[in-house]
């Protein structure tokens, strides 16, 4: 089945600070989402995004279909950034499948 | 209005025990999920309903039983479950059945706990 690795798997920051978070996906799709998920467990999706380029405020994502791969962008971070972001990629019928994760955690 | 309610937050309940998630959708969409959240590990996908039919069941154990009552509505009925399946159960709904392009928006989870 399709992989899905998320880089880094934990990022620390201070507030301020910009960052990048990579998704690889190992065959191609036709979703791609990223989300966040908060210490409570919430997930709040940020993009869907299969290909191209989204911004929404501070965060920013590109999706380049063709070389299999999403970049999630968070500039001037915040302590209400932390969380674990997820990318998650359907190849069929409405399934989703889950990258390994990015853990943030933004520091005053 | 992009909600997405589960109940209830928290169930502590033992092996013998037998009870229901319940999630709740009023956006329109015409497919829910099931997902299965272990600590430290991304979501599961459990089961999927399109059009209140299930179109997908993830090879998950009989002690777990999905249903669609009707199109806004999705319970999880457990029974005889066991203390790795304590977890964090998601529901999530998107607009359309039956394919690969909707967002999906999940709902704030429970937290099971089998003693």
């Amino acid at each position: 089945g399709i992989q899905v690795e998320q880089s880094p798997p934990d990022l620390i920051l201070q507030e301020g600070a910009n960052s990048t978070l990579r998704c690889n996906f190992s065959d191609s799709v036709n979703n791609l989402q990223w989300f966040h998920q908060n210490p409570w467990g919430q997930l709040i999706n940020l993009f869907y995004i299969p290909s191209g380029t989204k911004q929404n405020g501070r965060l920013s994502a590109t999706t380049v279909a063709t070389e299999r791969y999403s970049l999630l962008y968070i500039s001037s971070s915040q302590t209400t950034d932390s969380g674990v972001y997820f990318c998650a990629v359907g190849v069929w019928a409405d399934k989703l499948i889950f990258g390994t994760g990015t853990r943030l955690q933004v520091f005053p | 209005d992009t909600e997405v309610t589960q109940t209830p937050k928290h169930l502590v309940m033992g092996m013998t025990n037998k009870k229901s998630l319940k999630c709740e959708q009023h956006m329109g969409h015409r497919a829910m999920y099931w997902y299965k959240q272990k600590a430290k590990k991304p979501p599961e996908l459990m089961f999927v309903y399109s059009y209140e039919k299930l179109s997908i069941n993830e090879s998950v154990p009989s002690r777990f039983s999905p249903e669609c009552p009707n199109s806004s509505l999705l319970n999880l009925h457990l029974h005889a479950l066991q203390p790795e399946d304590s977890a964090l159960y998601l529901c999530a709904s998107s607009q359309g059945g039956g394919g690969t392009t909707d967002t999906q928006y999940f709902g704030p989870g429970t937290r099971l706990t089998v003693l």
